[in-house]
């Protein structure tokens, strides 16, 4: 089983930016894709974008497009997600997740990852 | 997008009782519809892909049915730990849209 874990908890002031990274163990990352998700407080699962497996280009929801970069790095099998220009809308916990492929599912979690916005 | 609305919002139930949730797509996703349980604190867990493939060590009592638009979570047998929020999800188009969820609570 592929164990995904992610960088700590991260405090950031409006208009900054933020990178959260998720380490992949027992897998190669390129192999799968990998998704991001996010959770506002008290709120529902909201899909940010991902790759897709063997291949690193991501898609994105259109909410995020230009704000949000994902990107992957095979040397370290650690992939990455950047939100920039950030308000306070953007507190949330963020996780990433991967699939083997469109028809298995986000089978492996990573642990969440809370960025808070605040002045 | 594709929008995925589930049914109902909550609901209260008893341990043992027989408990079911739908999804509906707004248009056809074959059968790329996922369900996963979410309890507080913790990350989403995969229970069912494909809609009706049970994700392995997830306990029976869970199924899933449906294909097209429509699409159904069904728990045979309440159990205490069971009580939990469930999502389901789209991954037939970009962006892979989840449904609001259903927050299952004890009566």
């Amino acid at each position: 089983q592929v164990q995904l874990v992610q960088s700590g908890p991260e405090v950031k002031t409006p208009g900054s930016s933020v990178k959260v990274s998720c380490k992949a163990s027992g897998g190669t990352i390129s192999t799968y894709g990998i998704n991001w998700i996010r959770q506002a407080p008290g709120q529902g699962l909201e899909w940010m974008g991902g790759t897709i497996p063997l291949n690193a280009i991501p898609n994105y929801a259109q909410k995020f497009q230009g704000r949000v970069t994902i990107t992957v790095d095979e040397s370290t099998n650690t992939g990455y997600m950047e939100v920039s220009r950030l308000t306070s809308e953007d507190t949330a916990v963020y996780y990433c997740a991967r699939d083997e492929s469109a028809d298995t599912g986000l089978g492996d979690w990573g642990q969440g990852t809370l960025v808070t916005v605040s002045s | 997008d594709i929008q995925m609305t589930q049914s109902p919002s909550s609901l209260s139930a008893s341990v043992g009782d027989r408990v079911t949730i739908t999804c509906r797509a707004s248009q056809s996703i074959n059968r790329y519809l996922h369900w996963f349980q979410q309890k507080p604190g913790k990350a989403p867990k995969l229970l069912i892909y494909g809609a009706s493939t049970l994700q392995s060590g997830v306990p029976s009592r869970f199924s899933g049915s449906g294909s097209g638009t429509d699409f159904i979570l069904t728990i045979s047998s309440l159990q205490p730990e069971d009580f939990a929020t469930y999502y389901c999800q789209q991954s037939y188009k970009f962006p892979r849209t989840f449904g609001q969820g259903t927050k299952v609570e004890i009566k």
